[in-house]
């Protein structure tokens, strides 16, 4: 069975860092792009960043380039995503998920259950 | 970029048959097949239920069904059930090497 464990967020500063973790377990990680996604509280999603599977080449959105920074260590079977010079806007349940192969902004299946950042002073 | 424009609700009663519409642009929806439709329960994470605008993933009904016409995708739930009420979102690849979401439709089974 995929499972995908989110973890490191928590209260933060504007302008301070965090860095977001997830732990994949049941599918060959190399295998698989990933990506982050998150979903401030009540509101939509939105695609943060995505990775291809050996880690190559990666992805933003503009929201969030030049801030963020994703990679991943295959032989931990781990995905992460630096966030700094963060803002309130940033404040939001943020999520891991599986891509559909090794190179590709596609679909994601599945999602992990998330990890919620705030952004406030 | 603009999310993806979808209805904020829609409602039907059990048993009949709904159509969610996602409008894009020729820069996303309308460029590419990689269009992929999520169901969101309140409290929980999203699930796919749609992927490459038709394709169904092992496990999901029948009853949900995708299409595409242009720069509108479409998600059309057949047979309603109680267990359909739940949030639902588009999603698509951009030729910006993106993805975007649509602003979602909260789906409500009288």
């Amino acid at each position: 069975e995929v499972q995908l464990l989110e973890s490191g967020g928590g209260l933060v500063q504007p302008g301070g860092s965090l860095r977001l973790s997830c732990a994949a377990s049941g599918f060959t990680f190399r295998s698989y792009a990933m990506s982050w996604l998150r979903q401030p509280p009540g509101m939509g999603l939105e695609w943060v960043s995505g990775i291809t599977g050996s880690g190559s080449t990666t992805f933003y959105s503009d929201s969030v380039k030049g801030r963020f920074t994703i990679s991943r260590d295959n032989s931990k079977n781990m995905l992460y995503l630096q966030m700094d010079n963060l803002r309130a806007e940033d404040t939001a349940l943020y999520y891991c998920a599986k891509d559909s192969g090794t190179y590709s902004l596609s679909y994601f299946d599945p999602w992990g259950q998330g990890t919620l950042v705030t952004v406030s002073s | 970029q603009s999310a993806l424009t979808q209805p904020a609700s829609v409602s039907g009663s059990p048993g009949q048959s709904i159509t969610i519409s996602c409008t894009g642009t020729s820069s996303d929806v309308g460029s590419y097949n990689r269009v992929s439709w999520y169901q969101q329960p309140p409290g929980k994470a999203p699930k796919l239920i749609i992927y490459d605008v038709t394709k169904r993933p092992s496990g999901v009904s029948n009853r949900f069904s995708g299409s595409k016409s242009g720069n509108t995708a479409s998600l059309t739930i057949s047979g309603l059930q109680a267990e359909d009420e739940a949030d639902y979102y588009c999603n698509s690849f951009t030729r910006t090497y993106t993805l975007i979401f649509g602003g979602g439709t909260r789906l409500t089974v009288l």
